[in-house]
C-alpha cells in the first residue's frame, strides 16, 4: 500500500528557507506515469498546487511561487523534497506531499508549517 | 490558467437528504475533472476522476457528471461521515493543476 510521509520543521522564521521531505513507501518513486509533488493549504482555506516532479526529473512549478520553490528527488532514498525560500507569514499552511496521476491519487497526512519569529 | 469556481460555498443539509454540488471551469476541460472530500484534520481524498468514475472504495451514493465547463457531484442519502468540504480539480490544461475553492456540506 502506497504511503507518503512529510517531515520537516513545524516553525520557520520570516525570510528563512523551508525544507520538507516526503518519504515514499509501498512504491518506487522512479515508477513511470506519475508525478510527485506538493500541495498546500493555509488554515481554513483551500488547496494550492505548489509544484510537481516527474520520475525523469522534469519539474513544473506554480508560476506564483516559481521564483522561490524547488523540488528535487533522491531515488536512492525513495524520497523527494521541497525547498521554499524567503518565507513569510502568508506561507503558513499545511503542506501535503502527493502522487499525481492527472488527479492527486495519494496524499501524505500533511505537515503544518508556521512562519513566525 | 483554468479557474475553477464552485457553488455554493456552503450547503446546509439534513442527514438522509440528497445534495448536488456544482463546479464550473473557465475553459473547456472535457471530462478531465476530479472531486475530493476533505474532513477536518485529514488530507483530501479523491472521490471521482474523469468526471464520473468513482475511485476505489468510494460508496455508490457519490456520483459525478458533466463535461466541458459544467460539472456536478451528487451525494444521495447523506450520512454523518459525508459532512465535509468538497473540492473539484481540473487536469486538462496543466500546469498548473487547479482546484475550486471548495463547498462545505454542513449539518442542518
Amino acid at each position: 500500500q502506497l504511503q507518503l510521509q512529510e517531515s520537516g520543521p513545524g516553525l520557520v522564521k520570516p525570510s528563512e528557507t523551508l525544507s520538507l521531505t516526503c518519504t515514499v513507501s509501498g512504491a518506487s518513486i522512479s515508477a513511470s506515469n506519475y508525478y510527485w509533488g506538493w500541495v498546500r493549504q493555509p488554515p481554513g482555506k483551500g488547496l494550492e498546487w505548489i509544484g510537481s516532479l516527474y520520475f525523469s526529473g522534469s519539474t513544473h512549478y506554480n508560476s506564483s511561487l516559481k521564483s522561490r520553490v524547488s523540488i528535487s528527488v533522491d531515488a536512492s532514498k525513495n524520497n523527494f523534497s521541497l525547498k521554499m525560500t524567503s518565507m513569510t507569514a502568508a506561507d503558513t499552511a499545511t503542506y501535503y506531499c502527493t502522487r499525481l496521476y492527472s488527479w492527486f491519487d495519494t496524499w501524505g497526512r500533511g505537515a503544518l508549517v508556521t512562519v513566525s519569529s | 490558467e483554468i479557474v475553477m469556481t464552485q457553488s455554493p460555498a456552503t450547503l446546509s443539509v439534513s442527514p438522509g437528504e440528497g445534495v448536488t454540488l456544482s463546479c464550473r471551469a473557465s475553459h473547456n476541460v472535457y471530462r478531465n475533472l476530479a472531486w475530493y472530500q476533505q474532513k477536518p484534520g485529514q488530507p483530501p481524498r479523491v472521490l471521482i476522476y474523469d468526471a464520473a468514475n468513482r475511485a476505489a472504495g468510494v460508496p455508490a451514493r457519490f456520483s459525478g457528471s458533466g463535461s466541458g465547463t459544467d460539472f456536478t457531484l451528487t451525494i444521495s442519502g447523506l450520512q454523518s461521515e459525508d459532512f465535509a468540504v468538497y473540492y473539484c480539480q481540473q487536469y486538462d490544461d496543466w500546469p498548473p493543476w487547479t482546484f475550486g475553492q471548495g463547498t462545505r456540506v454542513e449539518i442542518k
